[in-house]
């Protein structure tokens, strides 16, 4: 079993559709978790923490699971423009960082 | 306002030779890292520093060498380069090394190995 897994998608959905994507990570002992978005042929960019008891930043909300070993990323009225692969992260112990494969998003017009 | 800078974006090269890919960053991070992307495979460490002098091994080290001999810069070397090490490799840094901080990546370089 992968370390960290997620959906590689791809994940199709019209303007204005909420969507939500999982990734479950194996080790128990994991701390610290983000999820980052990467546009096409281009680098990572972080694009938001993931806190215990859930954080939202606008139409990004990131909840985590710890009995069941996952973090989510719901996004609210997507736009064309969140069209992306959204890679979760996961830390366990001092920078032992574990990238997930990503999940892709189009978003359609 | 550079931030991560990598050199060069795009190399082609033919199996057994040598290269190194350059990473600068100018945000005095001490934390650089390396990492390879491959499709389905997600970005894997190669190597990482925590600081000048200091380099130690990521989760696929093999084929690669590294030094830092400043804050600023975190060479990659190729030391023969193989099909097998055909990908886009990223140069990473943060000040806290991703462990509560933000990796603030490089554009990327394309390599093909022939």
């Amino acid at each position: 079993r992968k370390e960290v897994e997620q959906d590689p998608g791809p994940f199709n959905v019209p303007e204005g559709a909420t969507v939500a994507f999982n990734c479950t990570y194996s080790n128990s002992a994991s701390q610290s978790f983000f999820w980052y978005r990467q546009d096409c042929r281009k680098e990572p960019k972080l694009l938001m923490s993931v806190y215990s008891s859930g954080n939202e930043d606008g139409r990004f909300t990131a909840q985590l699971n710890r009995a069941s070993q996952y973090i989510s990323l719901l996004i609210r009225d997507s736009k064309l423009s969140d069209s992306a692969t959204y890679l979760c992260v996961v830390i366990t112990g001092r920078r032992a960082l574990t990238f997930g494969s990503g999940t892709r998003l189009q978003v359609q017009p | 306002n550079a931030g991560v800078t990598q050199t060069p974006k795009f190399q082609v090269l033919k199996t057994g030779q040598s290269m190194t890919l350059q990473c600068a960053q100018d945000m005095n991070h001490e934390y650089m890292s390396w990492y390879r992307q491959d499709p389905g495979m997600g970005l894997r460490l190669i190597h990482y520093s925590v600081g000048a002098g200091i380099t130690d091994q990521g989760e696929v080290p093999n084929g690669y060498n590294v030094s830092r001999s400043t804050t600023e810069d975190f060479p990659l070397r190729l030391l023969s380069a193989a099909p097998s090490q055909t990908s886009v490799y990223f140069c990473a840094s943060s000040y806290e090394g991703g462990y509560t901080g933000e990796l603030f990546f490089g554009e990327g370089s394309r390599l093909t190995v022939l």
